[in-house]
């Protein structure tokens, strides 16, 4: 079974930009939850995504969006970059079934570098 | 509110000595407990997982935890360290019930000498 899958792996942008990043979940899985990942801040929520709805939210400013598809694909967005949104975001999917556990499955990450 | 709370930024532990990583949450109900640890340049991989039963729980790779409720503890060990076992270390608590949002704490660099 492929794991969960995230593009690109590598971007960088500048101030002011959009960035829109891409999840492809485990097949099968229908929750899909993203973090950013920095040195100082350590793993922080973002949302989470289940059946196309967005069921938690993190405490981030509204330049942080998302949405998932009826396929359980995922996307996030950031506008007007910052230079403190560099960053390793990470996507993770859950079976979100009746036997699931809290479990996530972790994509590699997308680096984001804004200059 | 949920937190996690991993006391050691960066642990130095020479190969084949024991190892134990702290971890203490604050969680309202029941905790689901988790230890995740990543590699450079990788996502995170489960270690092991705590939801009900035996407190003591194995995991990946040789390691263990053990839950402690009176403690609010979830302390990662392993008795022998490898050098492939350098990596950054995250305990993570997560919902029983509900919207998922699992919290995350800034996580352990462990460093293996030879």
């Amino acid at each position: 079974k492929a794991g969960v899958t995230q593009t690109p792996r590598y971007l960088i942008k500048t101030r002011g930009q959009q960035v829109t990043l891409s999840c492809s979940p485990i097949s099968g899985h229908r929750s899909v939850s993203w973090y950013q990942q920095t040195p100082g801040q350590g793993l922080q929520f973002l949302f989470e995504y289940f059946s196309e709805t967005q069921r938690n939210k993190g405490n981030f400013p509204g330049r942080f969006s998302g949405r998932q598809f009826s396929n359980s694909r995922s996307e996030m967005n950031v506008s007007t970059l910052e230079l403190g949104d560099s960053a390793l975001y990470l996507c993770a999917s859950s079976p979100r079934t009746g036997s699931d556990t809290g479990e996530l499955f972790f994509g590699e990450g997308s680096r984001l570098t804004v200059l | 509110a949920q937190s996690v709370t991993q006391p050691d930024i960066h642990i130095t532990v020479s190969e084949g000595a024991s190892l134990e990583l702290r971890c203490n949450y604050s969680y309202g109900a029941t905790p689901y407990l988790f230890w995740y640890v990543q590699s450079p340049g990788q996502g995170l991989q489960l270690l092991l997982k705590y939801f009900s039963g035996d407190t003591l729980v194995q995991g990946i790779k040789g390691f263990e935890a053990e839950f402690k409720r009176s403690q609010s503890s979830f302390n990662l060990r392993k008795p022998s360290v490898h050098w492939s076992d350098a990596a950054e270390y995250f305990c993570a608590v997560g919902p029983s019930t509900g919207g998922f949002k699992t919290i995350f704490g800034a996580g352990t660099r462990l460093f293996v000498k030879a």
